[in-house]
């Protein structure tokens, strides 16, 4: 149980067009999913609270005009990064709280902005 | 502003042996506590949680609580080169429905 997909798992668009990405919880429903982002050689960093009919709640520093997110039903999130440049590239993760206190990670996309 | 502390490693451990990694926090209202291991280029994946002070342990893991310290450890028993990776301490201010504050990691290296 418990298990998060997303789609795509890599990702390589050029600077300015939009990428949207994916967040499945498969086989449980999940009010709240998280987006995290991952630069090379960092730790994770939440960029935003994701809450299944509401609006997105943004970390400090993270432009939530540029980083579009969606939560539209109990299972599904996505996030669209807008007008997509290089230093958007990194490894974008989401995951979704599982009662009663616990988060699983989806596997990842793999973001390139060339 | 909310720090999670780790030393980054490399850690290097014999087959077999046990494996100590630390975790500091700044924020003393953290009330959950993780532990993930994260392969390379691979997404974290859970390994244990704790709440409360004292030890948890599942296997070959114990996880460890000092909340007046603000210090959080995990135990690996018998470690395996499968045990090799980067493990991460992420904190709380509630529970599973509020977002993660990760450290940057310890870099884990089972020798065989």
């Amino acid at each position: 149980g418990a298990v998060v997909s997303q789609h795509p798992s890599w990702v390589i668009c050029k600077s300015g067009t939009s990428v949207k990405i994916e967040c499945r919880s498969l086989d449980f429903q999940a009010t709240t999913m998280f987006w995290y982002r991952q630069f090379p050689k960092q730790s994770l960093m939440l960029m935003a609270t994701s809450n299944e009919g509401s609006k997105a709640t943004y970390e400090q520093g993270v432009e939530k005009d540029k980083f579009l997110i969606n939560h539209a039903s109990l299972t599904l999130s996505t996030l669209t990064v807008t007008s997509a440049h290089p230093e958007d590239s990194s490894f974008y993760i989401c995951s979704a709280s599982v009662y009663p206190k616990t988060q699983y990670f989806g596997p990842g996309t793999r973001l390139l902005v060339l | 502003q909310k720090e999670v502390e780790q030393n980054s490693g490399p850690l290097s451990v014999p087959e077999g042996a046990i494996a100590s990694l630390n975790c500091t926090y700044s924020d003393r209202g953290s009330q959950s506590f993780f532990w993930y291991r994260q392969y390379s280029g691979k997404s974290p994946e859970l390994i244990m949680f704790i709440y409360s002070n004292g030890d948890k342990e599942d296997g070959r893991f114990t996880a460890q609580l000092n909340k007046a310290s603000q210090y959080v450890s995990l135990l690996i028993r018998d470690s395996q080169p499968s045990d090799s990776a980067t493990y991460l301490c992420a904190v709380s201010p509630g529970g599973g429905a509020d977002g993660l504050t990760f450290g940057k990691g310890t870099h884990l290296i089972i020798q065989p």
